[in-house]
């Protein structure tokens, strides 16, 4: 079975640009997470979507940052525009359920430079 | 609010070493604790994890304890071995939200 896999793995932009993120979580997990790491500081959460629908979007540092779920499959993350701070590296990952009994599984994270 | 601590790295060890890396929380409610894993070039995989106070989550030679009281979750390993070398993250689960230390290097010297 294939795991959590995110595309690209590396982007380097510049200031202004804009990118999209992509995670493709494990076939049949409803739950579906991004993190970020910045500068090797802690890994924060973003948001939170049980299917399509966003169940919590708390992490979302402004709204140059829109995440999206069409069909409850695949996800996208866009950042526009980019701007120095938003480089690092964003990680994805998806579960069956609640964390109390079902395990996150993550992927290998997009690395994020804006220049 | 809710925040993990770790030590910060990176953390050297020869193989066979003892390996403790200290790791903190501030919750509110009732959190679950974890411990990640990341090797070069990987996401990050679960290494351990422990549901409630006074319980221990072992896995792969590594071992961790809920501690309420002195709300610490510290990792442990008798033994360390080269292939251990990674990046090693705390992490507190409270209302399926996930909140992450900010990880500790551990480098493994044959």
């Amino acid at each position: 079975e294939a795991g959590v896999t995110q595309f690209p793995s590396h982007s380097v932009i510049e200031k202004g640009q804009t990118v999209t993120l992509r995670c493709d979580p494990i076939s049949g997990h409803d739950n579906l997470y991004w993190y970020r790491r910045v500068m090797g500081k802690e890994i924060k959460f973003l948001l939170h979507f049980v299917k399509e629908s966003k169940q919590d979007e708390s992490g979302m540092p402004n709204n140059r940052f829109l995440a999206e779920r069409t069909g409850g499959t695949y996800s996208t993350l866009k950042v526009q525009p980019a701007e120095l701070e938003d480089s690092g590296v964003y990680f994805c990952a998806s579960s069956q359920g609640d964390p109390f009994w079902y395990e996150q599984y993550f992927g290998p994270g997009t690395r994020l430079t804006v220049t | 609010g809710n925040s993990v601590t770790q030590m910060e790295g990176p953390v050297t060890l020869s193989e066979e070493a003892f390996l403790t890396i200290n790791c903190t929380y501030t919750a509110t409610g009732y959190p679950s604790l974890f411990w990640y894993v990341q090797y070069p070039g990987e996401g990050l995989q679960l290494l351990l994890k422990a549901t409630k106070a006074d319980d221990k989550g072992s896995n792969k030679g590594f071992e961790a304890t809920y501690r309420k009281e002195t709300t610490s979750f510290h990792l442990e390993k008798g033994s360390v071995q080269v292939s251990d070398s990674a990046v090693y993250f705390c992490a507190l689960d409270n209302f399926n939200k996930f909140y992450f230390g900010s990880g500790t290097k551990l480098n493994v010297k044959p």
